[in-house]
Parts: structure tokens; C-alpha cells; sequence
């Protein structure tokens, strides 16, 4: 069984089209975040959510909107992509709290190519 | 924010053990020493993670300096699939929901046969 599952693998779009990103997590954990990888390899941090509660928003351009279902679902949305979009976005997902284990499990990565 | 400093890439044989450097002399009391991996094309991997003590698991063991400055990650036994870019990271914020992990360029380890 796949833990943290996401969905397209690949994306290719035009520029200034919107397109979903969705991540699923079956590991019970309450609390999800969305990575970027560009083309240099650094990853940064995007978003977090607790409870489908937003936590952290490092300061992402608000054509960029995540969305929390449940508490196993985070979803990104994107506006009026750019080329600068073009990266490969991860999910992951942790158990916060006492009982939970001190790691984040991360998913396979949309590779997203904007054209 | 504690940083770490990693040498950009390290090569090993196959079959040797891997010893993979870290310093991170700004960290404070209370900030763990994490370590992942990506390897090609994948999601990162959790490998180990410490305070000061010593750690080991199956995958790897950690050595932490006793004034935690620095610390290293040894792969007793590297094959082929330990080829990677491995990522020490110290944890950020230690409260209930705001933890976050900042990743550096890490190493990038060539395992050779």
C-alpha cells in the first residue's frame, strides 16, 4: 500500500492555464505539507496544514492555493501558471503530537512542466 | 535557524562503509539532527534522526559530537542503491504543529562497484 500517494506524476501545460495537483495520505497523520523542487534541486517548503487547518505559508504567491478536504487530503491548486511553476512538487505528511513519530513521509512527486 | 554545511559530494566502493560529515555549530539545546535521503527522481526518505546521543537503526548509524557541533552518518555497508543525495537537516521548531524541514544542497553519494 502506497502511504503518501500523488497525483498526475507528470503534468505538462501550457502557460496561464490552472491545473490541481492532489496528494492522499493513508497513514492517519493530521498533518500534510507541499514541497517544491526546482530545477536546481533545492527543495522549499510551501504550505503545511494541521487538521485541514493552514500552519505555515511560506510566503507563495497566492496563485497557489492548497486545499484540505480531510485531514488526508491536501490538494494544490494553481493559477495562471508560469514558466517559473516548472519544478517538482512533493507532499508529505507526519503525526504531530506526543504519540507521533518525529519524520515526515514524503510522496513519489508531480513533476510539473510548464511550456 | 541552526544550518547545517555538507561537502557537496563524496564517492565510496561498494561494500565500504560511507561516512558523511555534517557540521552544524549553531544549533541550539534543544534542536534534533535529522538525516534523509532522495535518491533519484523519488521522494525524500527519512534515514535517522538524534539529540546527542549516539543512534543507530537499520538503515544507518549516527555519531553526534559531544559538543553537537558537528555529527556524521555512516552506512556500514554501501551498495549501489545508497547512491543518493543525503540531507542533514536540524529540526526547525519543536511545537505541536509547526514543524518544518529546511533542506540544504546536501552530498551527493557516488557508490561505486
Amino acid at each position: 500500500d502506497t502511504a503518501v500517494s500523488q497525483t498526475p506524476k507528470y503534468l505538462v501545460t501550457q502557460m496561464g492555464n490552472d491545473k490541481s495537483i492532489k496528494c492522499e495520505q493513508n497513514l492517519g497523520h493530521d498533518t500534510m505539507y507541499w514541497y517544491k523542487q526546482d530545477s536546481k534541486k533545492f527543495l522549499k517548503i510551501m504550505f503545511s496544514y494541521n487538521n485541514k487547518e493552514l500552519i505555515i505559508n511560506e510566503t507563495v504567491p497566492n496563485r497557489f492555493s492548497p486545499k484540505s478536504p480531510d485531514k488526508a487530503h491536501l490538494n494544490l491548486h494553481i493559477n495562471s501558471l508560469e514558466l517559473g511553476d516548472s519544478a517538482v512538487y512533493f507532499c508529505a505528511s507526519r503525526l504531530t503530537g506526543p504519540r507521533g513519530p518525529d519524520t515526515q513521509y514524503f510522496g513519489p512527486g508531480t513533476r510539473l512542466t510548464v511550456l | 535557524d541552526a544550518k547545517t554545511t555538507q561537502p557537496p559530494s563524496m564517492d565510496c566502493a561498494e561494500g565500504r562503509a560511507a561516512n558523511l560529515p555534517c557540521n552544524h555549530s549553531t544549533i541550539s539545546g534543544n534542536e534534533y539532527v535529522y538525516w534523509y535521503r532522495q535518491i533519484h527522481s523519488q521522494g525524500p526518505q527519512y534515514i535517522i534522526h538524534g539529540l546527542k546521543n549516539n543512534e543507530t537503526n537499520e538503515m544507518a548509524s549516527l555519531i553526534i559530537t559531544e559538543d553537537r557541533k558537528s555529527s556524521t552518518l555512516i552506512l556500514p555497508h554501501a551498495t549501489l542503491r545508497d547512491t543518493a543525495v543525503y540531507y542533514c537537516i536540524v529540526r526547525v521548531d519543536r511545537s505541536y504543529n509547526t514543524d518544518k524541514l529546511i533542506f540544504g544542497t546536501g552530498t551527493r553519494l557516488q557508490v561505486f562497484p
